[in-house]
C-alpha cells in the first residue's frame, strides 16, 4: 500500500513562472490537506480538501495560489507568476473518510526553488 | 486565536541522557495535541495523539503526556537514531493542524 505520493521532489522556476504541485492520496483517502514549510517556520496549513470540494481554503493566499482535487486523478496546488517568497516545502497529507482524530499521513514534500 | 509553543528550539543530548521536549498551547477547544517526527528532506510522521488531560502514550522509547496547557516528549536513553525534528501541532476546527516550529534533536554517540 504506498503512501503518499507527491511529485516533482524537486522543482526549479524561474519568477513569474507557474507552478504544479501533484499529491496522489493514500488509496481509500479522499480528504488531502496542503501545507507549506517555510524554511525556520512552521508548517502552515493551506487548503482542505475532498473530491471535488474545496472544504477549507483559510490559509491559501488570495492570490495566485488554486487548489483542486478533481473526481479523476491526483490533487493538483498551481502558484501563478511565482515570486521568491514562494521558495518552500510544500506537504500535502490524506486521511480516509472516516478519520476523526486527524493523525493523517504526509507525503515527502515538493521542494519548490524560484531563481 | 489558536497557537502553538515549542521549546527549545534545538536541544544535543550524548546518547542515553533522557530529556523532555515542551509544547505549549493555546486553543479554544482542544481537538486533539499530536507529535509528529520530521527527518531532513522528508516529510512528518505521525507518533501519537492525545485527546485529554492524563492522557500518556509510548512508543518505544518515546512517552508522550498531556495537560491542561501543555504537552511533554519524554525521551529515554536516546539513540542517534532519534535525531529528527519533533513537531507538536493541534487540531484546528475544519480539520487542519496547526503546528508549532519544532524542536530540533541531536543525539550524539
Amino acid at each position: 500500500n504506498a503512501g503518499v505520493m507527491q511529485n516533482p521532489r524537486h522543482l526549479v522556476r524561474r519568477r513569474g513562472q507557474e507552478a504544479r504541485l501533484r499529491c496522489s492520496p493514500m488509496k481509500g483517502h479522499s480528504h488531502v490537506y496542503w501545507y507549506r514549510q517555510l524554511p525556520e517556520e512552521g508548517l502552515k496549513f493551506m487548503v482542505y480538501l475532498q473530491k471535488e470540494n474545496i472544504i477549507d481554503e483559510s490559509g491559501m493566499p488570495k492570490e495566485r495560489f488554486s487548489a483542486e482535487f478533481p473526481k479523476e486523478g491526483p490533487s493538483i496546488l498551481r502558484i501563478q507568476q511565482v515570486v521568491r517568497g514562494d521558495s518552500a516545502a510544500y506537504f500535502c497529507a490524506s486521511s480516509p473518510e472516516t478519520q476523526a482524530n486527524y493523525g493523517y499521513t504526509f507525503g515527502s514534500g515538493t521542494r519548490l526553488t524560484v531563481v | 486565536e489558536d497557537q502553538v509553543t515549542q521549546s527549545p528550539e534545538a536541544l544535543r543530548l550524548q546518547e542515553g541522557e533522557s530529556s523532555s521536549l515542551n509544547c505549549s498551547y493555546t486553543v479554544s477547544g482542544l481537538r486533539g495535541l499530536f507529535w509528529y517526527r520530521q527527518d531532513p528532506g522528508k516529510g512528518p510522521e505521525f507518533l501519537f495523539t492525545l485527546y485529554s488531560a492524563g492522557e500518556e502514550k509510548e512508543k518505544e522509547r518515546l512517552k508522550a503526556t498531556l495537560t491542561k496547557k501543555e504537552s511533554f516528549l519524554h525521551i529515554t536513553a536516546p539513540k542517534p537514531e532519534d535525531s529528527a525534528t519533533y513537531l507538536c501541532a493541534v487540531g484546528g476546527s475544519q480539520g487542519n493542524l496547526i503546528f508549532g516550529k519544532g524542536t530540533k534533536l541531536s543525539v550524539k554517540p
